[in-house]
């Protein structure tokens, strides 16, 4: 069955530091991967799809499929990404096409 | 309307009664899911109903939950005499592509 790990739970930074939210999934195929995204007392959203290899509020994630990664990556973190991120698998093929989530990080962007 | 809309938005019930709770999905968005958000536990997926398919209901974790959705639209989710662990955040969400879209998630406390 396929997975997603994200390692770490809690993420501080400061801001204008550099941020790196870790992913890691366990799957024979060729998934599709995401990040989501929560802000206090906000719904979860889209952040951005690997397939779209888009840069979205400075995000960037490339999918690493020799290491089944998908780290999602800012080069100078603001106050305001301070959230809860998910990174998530999707199926590309198949019956179960629900997306699989890791256990999230929360990340703090320290002033 | 505006997006994925979920009733109520707080619950509180006493061990052993049974709970319903309501998801009106994005208009013309054909497939629906269900997830539990637990505290350190990230999202576990429930349900997955796409068209007029079979539902995937591959993630219920017990006999006690069931879910249904009438016309293709408005889902319902019920949970069976309920148990403290049964707390959580409960979320809907809507797919016609790709992205999938969350509503704001029903709050569930069992007392």
């Amino acid at each position: 069955a396929q997975r997603v790990t994200q390692p770490e739970k809690l993420l501080s930074v400061f801001k204008g530091a550099p941020v790196e939210l870790k992913c890691n999934y366990s799957y024979s195929g060729s998934p599709e991967l995401f990040w989501y995204v929560q802000y206090s007392r906000q719904r979860l959203q889209l952040l951005l799809r690997h397939i779209s290899r888009e840069s979205i509020k400075g995000f960037t994630a490339d999918l690493n499929k020799g290491e089944t990664s998908f780290h999602l990556k800012k080069p100078f973190a603001q106050e305001e990404d301070s959230a809860m991120y998910y990174c998530a698998l999707k199926l590309s093929a198949g019956s179960a096409r629900q997306l699989t989530f890791g256990s999230g990080t929360q990340l703090t962007v320290l002033p | 309307g505006a997006g994925v809309s979920q009733s109520p938005s707080n619950k509180v019930t006493e061990k052993g009664k049974d709970v319903e709770l309501r998801c009106d999905p994005i208009s013309g968005h054909t497939a629906l899911y269900w997830y539990r958000q637990s505290l350190g536990q990230g999202l576990e997926f429930l349900i997955y109903f796409q068209g007029n398919s079979a539902p995937d209901k591959s993630g219920l974790p017990s006999d006690r939950f069931s879910a249904e959705r009438t016309g293709g639209s408005v889902s319902t989710l019920t949970i069976q005499r309920t148990q403290q662990e049964d707390s959580a955040v409960y979320l809907c969400a809507s797919s016609f592509g790709p992205s999938v879209f969350f509503g704001p998630g029903t709050r569930l406390t069992v007392l």
